[in-house]
């Protein structure tokens, strides 16, 4: 069974400038999740959907960053514009049904702001 | 969600037993106790996960408290590839959201 698939699996920006990272969850999983990893520290979450609909959002920044699952899919994770304390790793990592199934996690987009 | 407490490093030879505490005094009768992984330049992976009795799989084992307010995650025989980010995670079941902490990190010694 193929996992998660991220790509770029490395990204350098300079800030202000925009970028995009892509996740293709397991096949029929239905929940897809974002996690912003910084240096030293655990995952945080970000957004989770459901299918192509928000589940949570409440921790991510909306005034630059951006997420969509259009076809309930693949997604895409959009920052713009960038700052320097976006630098971190990007992980999409998907479930079969809901929050409640065992996450499986992509290799993640380490993103560096210079 | 409840707040967990690890240590931060911890070493084991190779081919010994590992046995990775976390403290989650906090914890209410319906929390789940999650265990990831996070390998070097990898994603985290699952390990095992508990609610209130002792759990084992091809990976590991899960040691809970009778009282729930800690827990022991045991790998019965360390090797090289066991080194990583430890992320014990307390969550309830309704409302399963992975908060992670800054986890414990196992250093296998050949």
């Amino acid at each position: 069974e193929a996992g998660v698939a991220q790509s770029p699996r490395y990204k350098i920006i300079e800030k202000r400038q925009s970028v995009a990272f892509w996740c293709n969850p397991i096949s029929g999983h239905a929940t897809l999740y974002w996690y912003q990893q910084i240096l030293g520290q655990g995952p945080k979450l970000l957004i989770q959907f459901q299918n192509n609909g928000v589940v949570d959002d409440s921790q991510l920044p909306k005034d630059r960053f951006s997420a969509e699952r259009l076809k309930g899919v693949d997604s895409t994770l959009k920052i713009q514009p960038a700052k320097l304390e976006d630098s971190a790793v990007y992980l999409c990592a998907s479930s079969f049904r809901g929050s409640s199934d065992t996450q499986y996690f992509g290799p993640g987009t380490r993103l560096t702001v210079l | 969600d409840a707040k967990t407490t690890q240590p931060n490093s911890m070493e084991s030879n190779e081919e010994e037993p590992v046995h990775l505490p976390c403290n989650h005094s906090t914890i209410s009768g319906t929390d789940y106790i999650h265990w990831y992984r996070q390998l070097p330049s990898q994603g985290p992976e699952y390990v095992i996960h508990g609610l209130t009795s002792n759990v084992n799989n091809r990976m590991a084992s899960l040691a809970i408290a009778e009282d729930r307010k800690s827990s022991t995650l045991i790998l019965h025989r360390a090797t090289l590839r066991d080194a990583a980010v430890y992320y014990c995670i307390s969550s309830r079941d309704s409302s399963y959201k992975l908060i992670f902490g800054s986890g414990t990190r196992l250093l296998v010694r050949p």
